[in-house]
């Protein structure tokens, strides 16, 4: 199986700033990696396809990029809303995985 | 707009099977473009996958389970089903299922539909 990583598992961050996650696949994954957000008793919502196609009515202050085994999540000037936890998710080989999460709370 | 709805008994017993059904509205499962996924989520955990099904009945599911899983799908009723035998304490969950895309029929992305969840615990 592929092993995902996310660094931090956590962030405390106010909003306005800049967040920055990183998702590590233990081999390479291409660019078949997704990126999910999750808030409490919510399923996930995608967000990016592909390592950096944005999904259909998601804010741009989110990117994506990243291929092989080193992709990351921006948000830039985060937003009330945007206090989730996030995960990754590569589509690349059976099983499919999914990184721990990143939980971005408030400062 | 597609919608995925979940449904089935929130309570297992161990040793039973768990069995729950995905009912797809709004949209069709018999579609080349798309791949139908079972994923859970213990409380206060993280996401794993458990299987997904195409149109044609083909099936993957994730070795973690021990052969325990096992899907099907109903195109005509537009629904698709995860049966997890043996069920233990360890298999307490929300159960989500999810649509995939294809991508030139042999490439995937994320899952962009996810039903709501259903909470099923294990206990006797």
């Amino acid at each position: 199986d592929i092993q995902m990583t996310q660094s931090p598992s956590s962030v405390s961050a106010s909003v306005g700033d800049r967040v920055t996650i990183t998702c590590r696949a233990s081999q390479g994954v291409s660019r078949w990696l997704a990126w999910y957000q999750q808030k409490p008793g919510k399923a996930p919502k995608l967000l990016i396809n592909a390592a950096s196609s944005l999904q259909s009515g998601v804010p741009s202050r989110f990117s994506g990029s990243g291929s092989g085994t080193d992709f990351t999540l921006t948000i830039t000037s985060l937003q009330p809303e945007d206090f989730a936890t996030y995960y990754c998710q590569q589509a690349n080989s059976f099983p499919f995985t999914f990184g721990p999460g990143t939980k971005v709370d408030i400062k | 707009q597609v919608q995925l709805q979940e449904s089935g008994p929130g309570l297992v017993k161990p040793s039973q099977t768990l069995s729950l059904t995905c009912t797809v509205a709004r949209g069709s499962t018999n579609t080349a473009a798309y791949y139908w996924n079972w994923i859970r989520q213990p409380a206060g955990k993280g996401l794993e996958w458990i299987g997904r099904i195409y149109p044609s009945g083909n099936t993957y599911y994730n070795p973690s389970l021990q052969s325990r899983a096992s899907m099907t799908i109903d195109t005509s009723n537009n629904q698709f089903s995860l049966n997890l035998d043996s069920v233990t304490a360890a298999d307490t969950a929300v159960y989500y299922c999810a649509r995939g895309a294809l991508v030139r029929g042999a490439y995937y992305y994320g899952f962009d539909v996810w039903g709501q969840g259903t909470t099923v615990t294990v206990s006797s």
